[in-house]
């Protein structure tokens, strides 16, 4: 089973502070099978970065996915208000099965 | 616009049964997988089943496998996912979502809430 683990479970920051979020597999895979995800509390999700490196529709460019292999980041280059919230990596698999980690909370410092 | 609206959810007991559906808009039905994702109240998502657009191929999570079932009403343009001998577990809230490229899921409901209790 390949696990997806984020890092950390919380990050502190204030506005106009740059995120950078961590996702780690536990076995190597295709970059096209990792996608990022934001939730709000009592929304559902939404999808911001597909491909590992993709922005979806309408996401701002302040958003932006890296990495390969095991290791994947999702960066905030500066954060605004509205994205105090938590995020979620997800890869795909084969069997095929669909796989998120355990989510990564942005709060205010 | 792609809409994706989500029924069912109710309080069951355990070993009990429900049915929810989620009635979809605004894209062509017939090319999409759709998908349930669940997440119980303050914990992270879990994939749950998947549909193909013609109904000819599923696919389970371990946790739904022999007591769950996604069907698709192409003509309604609504997915379902029959859950049997629900559990304490199963709690959560539903959400229905379009599968973008087979890898990811680019559309959500709004989700509804199963409780199972007695």
């Amino acid at each position: 089973e390949n696990v997806l683990t984020q890092s950390p479970g919380t990050l502190s920051l204030s506005p106009g502070e740059r995120a950078t979020l961590s996702c780690r597999a536990s076995q190597s895979f295709s970059s096209s099978y990792l996608a990022w995800y934001q939730q709000k509390p009592g929304q559902a999700p939404r999808l911001l970065i597909y491909a590992a490196s993709s922005r979806a529709t309408g996401i701002p460019d302040r958003f932006s996915g890296g990495g390969s292999g095991t290791d994947f980041t999702l960066t905030i280059s500066r954060l605004e208000p509205e994205d105090f919230a938590v995020y979620y990596c997800q890869k795909y698999g084969s069997s095929p099965e669909w796989t998120f980690g355990q989510g990564t909370k942005v709060e205010f410092k | 616009e792609v809409q994706l609206v989500e029924s069912g959810g109710d309080l069951v007991r355990p070993g009990g049964s429900l049915r929810l559906s989620c009635a979809a808009s605004g894209f062509t039905f017939t090319t999409s997988w759709m998908h349930w994702v669940r997440q119980v109240p303050g914990k992270g998502l879990v994939w749950v089943a998947r549909i193909n657009a013609d109904g000819s191929s599923t696919s389970y999570a371990d946790s739904a496998k022999g007591r769950f079932t996604i069907s698709i009403d192409n003509a309604k343009n609504t997915v379902h996912l029959q859950m049997n001998s629900l559990r304490a577990e199963d709690t959560a809230v539903y959400y229905c979502s379009r599968g973008g490229s087979g890898y990811f899921f680019d559309y959500w409901g709004q989700g509804t809430l199963v409780t199972v209790s007695s």
